[in-house]
């Protein structure tokens, strides 16, 4: 069965880190872009982070760029988030998903399957 | 503010079709292929429709994708009672260099 399953969510102060990972079973995880999704609570889908198959493309959102780094480690069938200098704004489920295939540019891509999310929850 | 507009709220009765619409722009669904997200309440988002117009396998048929110019529609026809659900549209956007949902529409069976 194909599946992604976050961990690392937790709370944590203003300013601290985490380190998200998402581990894939069930496929071979160095075949895929992959892409980290977040909803603050009672809020939309917001974009994160997208990484190509072979790392040869990752992307930020404005929110988040200088601050979060994305990476995988194909040979270990996982994707990471690592998030530094955390914000208030940042509160939310974490979700990774797979995208359709080893594109080297992200257009075209669709995400499918999404793992179940982890929760992050930055407070004082 | 989402880079999609989708209207807040849709509804309709068993066995209705209802359509929800995702407006963009040029530098987004002008330019890249739409796709759309279903989301149950406390779950994970699942692919609807990808590529505009393609349907996952599993995905019956009683849900249609369409694309024109800057905008989207996703259409569910013979509606049911378990399509209640949040339903987001996606696409990447070149000028942003980031991928861009609207900012759902949640669908109320009556």
């Amino acid at each position: 069965e194909v599946q992604l399953v976050e961990s690392g969510g937790g709370l944590v102060k203003p300013g601290g880190s985490l380190r998200l990972s998402c581990a894939a079973s069930g496929f071979t995880l160095g075949g895929y872009s992959m892409i980290w999704v977040r909803q603050a609570p009672g809020k939309r889908l917001e974009w994160v982070s997208s990484i190509s198959s072979t790392s040869g493309y990752k992307y930020y959102a404005a929110s988040v760029r200088g601050r979060f780094t994305i990476s995988r480690d194909n040979a270990e069938n996982s994707l990471y988030l690592q998030m530094n200098s955390l914000r208030d704004e940042d509160t939310a489920v974490y979700f990774c998903a797979r995208g359709s295939g080893p594109r080297p540019v992200p257009t075209g891509d669709w995400f499918d399957p999404w793992g179940q999310g982890t929760r992050v929850t930055v407070s004082s | 503010q989402s880079v999609l507009t989708q209207p807040p709220s849709a509804s309709g009765t068993p066995g209705q079709r209802v359509t929800i619409s995702c407006s963009g722009s040029g530098s987004n669904i002008g330019s890249n292929t739409v796709n759309w997200y279903r989301q149950l309440p406390g779950t994970a988002p699942k692919l609807l429709i990808y590529t505009n117009s393609q349907r996952p396998s599993g995905v019956p048929d009683r849900f249609s994708g369409s694309k024109s110019a800057t905008s989207a529609s996703l259409a569910i026809s013979g509606l049911q009672s378990d399509d209640e659900a949040d339903y987001y549209c996606a696409t990447w956007d070149d000028s942003l260099s980031g991928w861009v949902f609207g900012g759902g529409t949640k669908l109320t069976v009556l």
